[in-house]
């Protein structure tokens, strides 16, 4: 099992560049969502999606789109890139009764650099 | 927005010491999760809790729901070297799915 599949795992971009961070997951799961982690902060949810044509804002959406076309795929995508958008994205997912108790499953993440 | 404020935020042990650290928040949870991630890789669940008062073991790992529904802690006994990583606590609000995270702590062991 695949579990969770985030790429790229790395990406330097210019600044007001675009660009869309994949997410996949072969665990029939519900709940999707995106999150980015900063040092020394905890992780940030930026948006999320309990099924396929749903999807809503978290802590930190500016900046950010989504959509959410099949159960597997839920790509994040970062049209015009700017410094603070550089850090660890880490997509999650979970069946939608075991995400309301917060219990998820991670990618390994994604480390974007905007310079 | 809600905060969860988790201590220590780092800690230098010897293996074979026992590990403690907590997380505190302001306002109640309905779960407290603790996740811990290796350099490099996702968080990983450790140990749900779902009740007021609740105490759960996971192998070394032992992690209680504070009764006031505004805390939790996390216990490590004998660590060993594979325990190293970052270790944080996450609070389920009653209002939505949006998952509150603390700062994590860092667990350092000393060579």
């Amino acid at each position: 099992n695949a579990g969770v599949t985030q790429t790229p795992k790395f990406q330097v971009l210019k600044t007001g560049q675009s660009m869309t961070l994949q997410c996949a997951q072969d665990m029939n799961h519900e709940y999707m969502s995106w999150y980015r982690q900063d040092p020394g902060m905890g992780l940030r949810l930026i948006h999320y999606s309990v099924g396929a044509g749903i999807t809503d804002q978290g802590e930190v959406p500016n900046g950010y789109n989504v959509s959410r076309s099949t159960t597997e795929d839920f790509p994040l995508r970062l049209l015009s890139a700017a410094p603070s958008q550089t850090s660890v994205y880490f997509c999650a997912s979970s069946y939608s009764n075991r995400a309301v108790v917060g219990e998820l499953f991670f990618g390994e993440g994604s480390r974007l650099t905007v310079l | 927005g809600q905060q969860l404020n988790q201590s220590p935020q780092s800690m230098f042990i010897q293996e074979g010491e026992d590990v403690s650290m907590n997380c505190t928040s302001s306002s109640i949870f309905n779960t407290w999760l603790w996740y811990k991630q290796d350099p490099g890789e996702g968080p990983v669940l450790l140990i749900a809790l779902y009740k007021a008062g609740e105490l759960t073991s996971n192998g070394r790992l032992t992690a209680q729901f504070g009764i006031t529904r505004k805390d939790s802690f996390l216990n490590i006994s004998a660590s060993i070297p594979s325990d190293v990583g970052i270790y944080f606590c996450a609070g389920h609000p009653p209002s939505n799915y949006q998952l509150i995270w603390g700062a994590g702590t860092k667990l350092i062991i000393k060579p």
